[in-house]
């Protein structure tokens, strides 16, 4: 059962172009949306993350945007760099408790030069 | 120094042998997990732990155990090795947060195949 969503599975995009991926989410009880970037041979490590009391949270060319209502969030990377050139994993958590993270799949960005 | 560091790095093993995988951290965190990753399905909660006393299963725990033997120290063991646990295996450990979510810290991964 997966309680995360992301898509696309692959996104090219051209240097100084946009990177959008998206994610939709089912339990409601989630409260805590964190972005994760991986670099090749190298562990995930934390982005970006959003709590749903704001819509959007903004941090250099990183922008979450979130849709209560909808279950969704998505990452925007603007004027991307090759240095971009990462997987991408949403995920969700309940803040309390354990804070387990619910990933999605991935998405593996390419910026081309 | 990493933070968080695995051993081994890589590993090849042949069905039916136990393995361990083995995670130590120096940011003092109380919490550890262990994920394990694979093409198109993201990370996925094997254990967790919250102190040396509490272990918990997550999502696939089925085919592997975990010991947290110290504070700063969690072991995967994978008692039959299978080819279907072939993957990148990830240790990561987060501060207690008081109530509130705290970042984790993923270490480099171990890449296990089993034959």
């Amino acid at each position: 059962q997966q309680q995360v969503k992301q898509s696309p599975q692959s996104l090219i995009v051209q240097k100084g172009g946009i990177s959008i991926i998206n994610c939709a989410y089912e339990n409601t009880a989630f409260d805590y949306f964190p972005w994760y970037q991986q670099f090749p041979g190298k562990g995930p490590a934390l982005l970006i993350a959003i709590r749903p009391d704001v819509s959007e949270k903004k941090e250099g060319r990183f922008t979450i945007s979130f849709n209560k209502s909808a279950k969704q969030f998505s990452l925007h990377i603007m004027d991307s760099q090759p240095g971009d050139s990462a997987t991408y994993f949403c995920a969700a958590s309940r803040t309390g408790g354990y804070n387990k993270l619910i990933f999605g799949a991935g998405t593996r960005l390419a910026v081309h030069p | 120094d990493a933070d968080v560091t695995q051993t081994p790095r890589n590993r090849i093993t042949k069905t039916g042998k136990r393995i361990m995988l083995e995670c130590s951290q120096t940011k003092g965190h109380d919490r550890m997990y262990w994920y394990r990753q694979d093409p198109g399905l993201g990370l996925r909660l094997i254990y967790y732990s919250f102190d040396v006393k509490d272990i918990n299963k997550g999502e696939i725990s089925d085919g592997y155990s975990v010991s947290r033997q110290a504070q700063a120290k969690f072991s995967l063991s994978l008692e039959s090795a299978i080819p279907n646990q072939t993957a990148l295996y990830f240790c990561a450990t987060s501060d207690w947060g008081g109530g509130s979510y705290n970042e984790q810290f993923f270490g480099p991964g171990t890449r296990l195949t089993v034959l």
